[in-house]
């Protein structure tokens, strides 16, 4: 089964406009964490913004921030204010119990923003 | 601080050669792991290693596959014989496990094409 979704293949956003990128998990360990990279044109994997399972608050990392509901088993990455350099693939990750440390990835999200 | 480097970034070889791959994880981080994105397809967890140790192989799609993480620094992934689904990037990434939250810090790939 799929630990991790993304529905959306590619998207384009306006330039200064937010953007949601869908996530949905699925995991019946009560330990987990939801992670997002952004992979641009170069290839490098960078490291977005993390939430955690127990954790109260939605994430948030400047421009960056995951809308979590846990009861959707949902963790939805939101940009703000798109940039030009916002264009790359964006990939949601999933590890789960406290043990185990390899990452599930979803397929990924091509975000395009236009000028 | 650098980053996790891998070596060489791109590589280019003949079904049934030998291939070895190199990364070189952020230092002080005990903890390194090995992806793969085959195209088309997710990326995918292959091992993981605590200093010289593997913790987790369980991604390794077959014995031609050969990780070695000799005095707990650097690693190599070695492919032999090369087949041609090996082709795909393989990613490292390294992280040091702390207080509950492990962010994996991935390198650029090295990108594998078997002919």
């Amino acid at each position: 089964a799929q630990k991790i979704t993304q529905t959306q293949p590619g998207m384009f956003v306006q330039e200064k406009e937010a953007v949601t990128l869908d996530c949905t998990y699925d995991t019946s360990d009560p330990s987990y964490g939801l992670f997002w990279y952004k992979q641009p044109s170069s290839g490098e994997m960078i490291f977005l913004i993390y939430q955690g399972s127990y954790d109260q608050q939605n994430a948030t990392e400047g421009r960056y921030s995951l809308n979590f509901q846990k009861a959707r088993k949902s963790a939805n990455l939101v940009i703000s204010a798109s940039q030009l350099g916002d264009s790359a693939m964006y990939f949601c990750a999933m590890r789960e119990g406290s043990n185990d440390y390899k990452l599930s990835f979803g397929a990924g999200t091509t975000v395009t923003v236009r000028a | 601080e650098a980053g996790v480097t891998q070596f060489p970034s791109h590589s280019v070889i003949e079904k049934g050669q030998t291939v070895t791959l190199r990364c070189d994880p952020i230092s002080g981080h005990d903890n390194l792991y090995w992806y793969r994105r085959v195209m088309g397809k997710e990326i995918k967890f292959l091992l993981h290693f605590v200093k010289e140790s593997k913790q987790d192989e369980s991604g390794m799609p077959n014995n031609r596959f050969l990780a070695e993480r000799t005095g707990g620094t650097y690693s190599t992934l070695k492919v032999q014989p090369a087949e041609l689904e090996d082709s795909g990037v393989y990613f490292c990434a390294s992280s040091q496990r702390r207080a509950g939250l492990e962010t994996q810090y991935f390198g650029p790939g090295t990108r594998l094409l078997v002919l």
